[in-house]
């Protein structure tokens, strides 16, 4: 029963390329959330999908950054002309119904690494 | 707004110390509370959680209880392992939401 699959594990792009970030949620789950890690912090939520939906996007930068959850396959968050500031690590989980009060807990990835020349 | 406060670390123990990492938190309403465990390299696994006002999560000899006066949910452990060296992170979920509140984390070494 494979857990959620983030990949790559690190990713190292220079400034002004794409950066696509995927994700695998559990068998399942149809609840994706992508959170970013900067260095000494800790997570920060940026978006949360179902399938072939965006939900909230209240977190995600409203310039370069995008996600999707299509009817096939993984969650894709994708960052255009990455920047050195979009150095991170970008963490998704997933989850079997709305997270309501926690009730049905959030499972993390191992997260993808993003270093930005 | 709602946030998380951690002590800030790293929090350095002999093997077999008591540990406690505090943990304090500013929501309105009655959020659900959660620590999780970062070992090196590796994504966040759900340690322990409460849902509600006294509610005392446990798991792996770890415990919080979630202390609604004093709006804290400490993490707990007798007896610490060399295993147990990671980081610590205490997040919370406000009322009806979804999105995770982070605490910055808090590093734990064990020395043997």
């Amino acid at each position: 029963n494979a857990g959620v699959m983030q990949n790559p594990r690190h990713l190292v792009r220079r400034r002004g390329q794409e950066a696509r970030l995927r994700c695998s949620p559990m068998k399942g789950h149809s609840h994706v959330y992508w959170y970013r890690q900067l260095p000494e912090e800790g997570l920060k939520f940026m978006v949360y999908l179902q399938k072939e939906n965006i939900i909230d996007e209240s977190g995600m930068p409203k310039e370069r950054f995008s996600a999707e959850f299509p009817k096939e396959g993984p969650s894709i968050l994708r960052i255009q002309q990455v920047v050195r500031g979009d150095s991170a690590a970008y963490f998704c989980a997933s989850s079997t119904d709305l997270n309501y009060k926690g009730n049905q807990p959030q499972h993390f990835g191992d997260g993808t690494r993003l270093s930005i020349l | 707004g709602n946030s998380v406060t951690q002590m800030e670390g790293p929090v350095t123990l002999s093997e077999e110390a008591f540990l406690t990492i505090n943990c304090t938190y500013t929501a309105t309403g009655y959020p659900s509370l959660f620590w999780y465990v970062q070992y090196p390299g590796e994504g966040l696994q759900l340690l322990l959680k409460a849902t509600k006002a006294d509610d005392k999560g446990s798991n792996k000899g770890f415990e919080a209880t979630y202390r609604k006066e004093t709006t804290s949910f400490h993490l707990e452990k007798g007896s610490v392992q060399v295993s147990d060296s990671a980081v610590y992170f205490c997040a919370l979920i406000k009322d009806s939401n979804y999105q995770l509140i982070w605490g910055a984390g808090t590093k734990l070494i064990i020395k043997p």
